[in-house]
């Protein structure tokens, strides 16, 4: 079976410019989970969806980033403008209610992203 | 709220001894707990997990036991090897927090031939 697939694995792009990383979860996952790494501050959640509606928000940084899920198979998250310090490692992850609580989370590869 | 904590890393072994990551949890209900395992560039993956209390959750020989009394969820492997050489996360969903997941800060475990 497919797995959660993120895109681009790389990205490097200059200061100011939109970046978007995209993510296809697992088919029949009804939660999608953003998040960010970074050796500094670790694993952060960003937002997460239920059914294509966002659940929560808060751990979003600031007004320059957003994300959509148009569809139950696609989730974008955009940044614009970007700065060096969105530099980090994003990961998407998709989960089942299916089962309850008991569901572990699908990570995808990540995105690595390089604001110079 | 919910939260987990684990032992700061990095934890160095050598090949064949005993692995011990200590983690526990603050929650007022009966989360479900995890170790999520990172290797290099890769995303995080589900190691082993634990629903309830007094349950052992193994896998590639790690385990670690649910002990409610205790609020622990220790990872345990008897004779680690080089490729366990990873980021090891200890994590809980339920409770206050619904379907997100609460993730402690990681453990980085070198382990050499």
């Amino acid at each position: 079976d497919a797995g959660v697939i993120q895109s681009p694995r790389h990205e490097v792009t200059e200061m100011g410019q939109e970046v978007t990383l995209r993510c296809k979860p697992i088919s029949g996952h009804d939660y999608l989970f953003w998040y960010r790494q970074t050796m500094m501050r670790g694993l952060e959640l960003l937002i997460y969806f239920n059914n294509n509606v966002p659940i929560d928000d808060s751990g979003m940084p600031e007004d320059r980033f957003s994300a959509k899920m148009p569809n139950a198979s696609f989730s974008t998250l955009k940044i614009q403008p970007s700065e060096p310090r969105d530099s980090a490692v994003y990961f998407c992850a998709s989960s089942s209610s299916r089962g309850g609580y008991s569901q572990p989370q699908h990570f995808g590869d990540g995105t690595r992203l390089s604001i110079l | 709220g919910d939260s987990v904590t684990q032992m700061e890393g990095p934890v160095t072994l050598s090949e064949e001894a005993f692995l011990t990551i200590n983690c526990t949890y603050t929650a007022t209900g009966y989360p479900s707990l995890f170790w999520y395992v990172q290797y290099p560039g890769e995303g995080l993956q589900l190691l082993l997990k634990a629903t309830k209390a007094d349950d052992k959750g193994s896998n590639k020989g790690f385990e670690a036991t649910y002990r409610k009394e205790t609020t622990s969820f220790h990872l345990e492997k008897g004779s680690v090897q080089v490729s366990d050489s990873a980021v090891y996360f200890c994590a809980l969903t339920g409770n206050t927090g619904g379907f997100k997941t609460i993730f402690g800060a990681g453990t980085r475990l070198f382990v050499k031939a």
